[in-house]
């Protein structure tokens, strides 16, 4: 079956740090890959989506690439801020599968510090 | 912004009662998607619908759950005989087509307590 891991349960930084999340894939299918960002009290929102035609994502400040070689699909920011302290998930879609069912990574805290 | 409306917010239940919550996927799309955030944040695949005819489902909702999603009303995720498992957030979530592209949007959440 589908799997996606983030190692990173927790990031805290400080205002204007970089930030890197760690996520990595495990698929037979065809992977459409997703962050979704949520904050307290909504539910998960878009961040980006890369798929394998494009390879590359950016939103917000926010980017990603998808390695097929290495099956990851990491987030990065240059410079974060108090207002991205949220909660961000790597997700998989497979259009293998034609039922849209996703799976979600097991999410990163991010806690940011003024 | 998501579009998605899910109601109640929260969902307050003793163990063995029904409890149902609702969902208006976003005008235009045609699939629809229930997922169980539990307290650790792990998602967990429902069902989903496209249109009133269900796709795929867990095990799981065959036994307690009941799912419907009938033409010109809201969809429904019902709980026959709540467990103090089945205490979580429910999420509803809606796109355009069930390819494994497209993107979803989800609702706010209906968040079910069991006591």
């Amino acid at each position: 079956g589908n799997s996606v891991t983030q190692m990173q349960g927790q990031v805290t930084l400080s205002e204007e740090e970089f930030l890197f999340i760690n996520c990595t894939y495990s698929t037979t299918g065809y992977p459409t890959l997703f962050w979704y960002v949520q904050y307290p009290g909504e539910g998960p929102q878009l961040l980006l989506k890369v798929t394998t035609a494009n390879n590359k994502g950016s939103s917000r400040g926010f980017e990603a690439t998808y390695d097929k070689g290495t099956t990851s699909f990491h987030l990065q920011k240059a410079s974060v801020q108090e207002s991205d302290s949220a909660v961000y998930y790597c997700v998989l879609g497979d259009r293998r599968t034609n039922t849209g069912k996703l799976t979600f990574g097991d999410g990163t805290v991010l806690t940011v510090k003024p | 912004n998501s579009k998605v409306i899910q109601t109640p917010r929260y969902l307050v239940k003793g163990q063995g009662q029904k409890a149902k919550m609702r969902c208006i996927p976003e005008k235009g799309h045609p699939v629809v998607f229930w997922y169980q955030q539990n307290k650790n944040n792990e998602f967990k695949f429902l069902i989903n619908f496209q249109n009133q005819e269900v796709l795929q489902q867990i095990d799981m909702t065959e036994k307690r759950f009941s799912a419907e999603c009938p033409s010109n009303s809201p969809c429904s995720l019902e709980i026959q005989s709540s467990e103090a498992g089945d205490s979580a957030l429910y999420l509803c979530a809606s796109s355009l087509s069930r390819q494994g592209e497209d993107t979803q949007y989800f609702g706010p959440g209906t968040r079910l307590l069991v006591l």
